[in-house]
């Protein structure tokens, strides 16, 4: 299996400019997770979708920020415009709810910075 | 909510030393638990799990035991190497599907 796999890996623009970030999970996996990773602010949950459904979106920070599942295999995660405060990495993790453990598979991440 | 509390760290050691990083959680239920570790430049792993209370997760000489009298999942291990050296967060799983970390300690093995 090739684990959960997103790109790009690094992402470098500027002020203003949108961003979509890629996703695909573990087939099989019913669970998508988006994360974002700061210094400041650790590991936070941004939102996750369940058998490509929205169901929680309340860490999405604000309306620039937003994402879709249009099927089982892809997720994007999309910031519009961007500003240097979403500098980050931003990971996808995906899950089996069948394992009933809810363990979750990350993906290597995607660093991005706005300059 | 649920919530994980960690040792904050960073926490240095040397090679062959013992290791704990304690964590403590709050959830209703009964959650699954887990270690995850990040390694420099890349994603979290899983690194080990428990389901049930008295349940201990073992992986890579590495080991945690779920106690519910005291909402703890500390890891231990027993003698680290330079190898050892990432981030490691605790976690919870409830009924929402969702994780809840900690805030992630770093270890760093001295040779």
């Amino acid at each position: 299996d090739a684990g959960v796999i997103q790109s790009p890996r690094h992402e470098v623009t500027e002020m203003g400019q949108e961003v979509t970030l890629r996703c695909k999970p573990i087939s099989g996996h019913d669970y998508l997770f988006w994360y974002r990773q700061t210094m400041m602010r650790g590991l936070e949950l941004l939102i996750y979708f369940n058998n490509n459904v929205p169901i929680d979106d309340s860490g999405m920070p604000e309306d620039r920020f937003s994402a879709k599942m249009p099927n089982a295999s892809f997720s994007t995660l999309k910031i519009q415009p961007s500003e240097p405060r979403d500098s980050a990495v931003y990971f996808c993790a995906s899950s089996f709810l069948g394992g009933n453990t809810y363990e979750q598979y990350f993906g290597p991440g995607t660093r991005l910075t706005v300059t | 909510g649920d919530s994980v509390t960690q040792m904050e760290g960073p926490v240095t050691l040397s090679e062959e030393a013992f290791l704990t990083i304690n964590c403590t959680y709050t959830a209703t239920g009964y959650p699954s638990l887990f270690w995850y570790v990040q390694y420099p430049g890349e994603g979290l792993q899983l690194l080990l799990k428990a389901t049930k209370a008295d349940d201990k997760g073992s992986n890579k000489g590495f080991e945690a035991t779920y106690r519910k009298e005291t909402t703890s999942f500390h890891l231990e291990k027993g003698s680290v190497q330079v190898s050892d050296s990432a981030v490691y967060f605790c976690a919870c799983g409830g009924s929402n599907y969702k994780l809840t970390f900690g805030k992630g300690t770093l270890l760093t093995v001295n040779p």
